[in-house]
């Protein structure tokens, strides 16, 4: 199962919108629901941002959004704050009853 | 609150064996599923293995399968993952999660490095 693909890195400006792409095929990201969004600082365990495409987990602010068209999903994350500054990945449920994770993308706040 | 403490990591020789445990605190672990979930030194993050709450289903990454096996003990409320002929590329920290369901691990410990080295 090949990763989903995802830019390696983004930027934006505070206060600024910015969209990270999550790639896959029919087989994951395509055909199902099962698409969750991960932030993780340096050193820190990842966090869960998005679940099942576009919900957010209680407590993360609602400046972060998930979405999904066809074969790719895309996490946008609006206002951009110094805070967010943070490696971002993807993650998808299979056909072979496996999950995927996207390579990851850095995100830098200028 | 939740709170998954994972041990067991550590320097291992390549084709050794080294088991990981996960011990979980603050939710009815028999309730959940379970993944484990492994970062290279600088690389991005690779599901391992997926156990359901009971113990009955399994699933495992293509490259771990055979050599790879998740368990669980609800009654110590302790998730198991025995590694078994390690090779230089399974060095990672592995973090164990609480899975809602495929990919919504609402909760992560904070990782045991394993380092497979001669």
């Amino acid at each position: 199962q090949s990763a989903l693909t995802q830019p390696a890195s983004v930027s934006g400006s505070p206060g600024q919108s910015i969209t990270i792409s999550c790639t896959g095929t029919s087989s994951d990201v395509g055909g199902y629901t099962y698409v969750s969004w991960f932030q993780q600082h340096p050193g820190k365990a990842p966090k869960l941002m998005i679940y099942d495409v576009s919900h957010r987990p209680s407590g993360i602010s609602h400046r972060f959004s998930g979405s999904k068209s066809g074969n790719t999903a895309s996490l946008t994350i609006s206002g951009l704050q110094a805070e967010d500054e943070a490696d971002y990945y993807c993650s998808s449920y299979t056909s072979s009853s496996t999950l995927v994770f996207g390579g990851g993308t850095k995100l830098t706040v200028l | 609150q939740v709170q998954l403490v994972e041990s067991g990591g550590g320097l291992v020789k390549p084709e050794g064996s080294l088991r990981l445990s996960c011990a979980a605190s603050g939710f009815t672990f028999s309730d959940y599923y379970m993944s484990w979930i492994r970062q290279a030194p600088g690389k991005g993050l690779e599901w391992v293995s997926y156990i359901s709450s009971s113990g009955s289903t399994i699933y495992y990454a293509d490259s771990m399968k055979g050599r790879f096996t998740i368990s669980r003990d609800n009654a110590k409320n302790s998730l198991y993952l025995q590694m078994n002929s390690l090779r230089a590329e399974d060095t990672a920290v592995y973090y164990c999660a609480r899975d809602r369901n495929w990919g919504h691990f609402d909760y992560w410990g904070q990782g045991t490095l394993v380092t497979v080295s001669s």
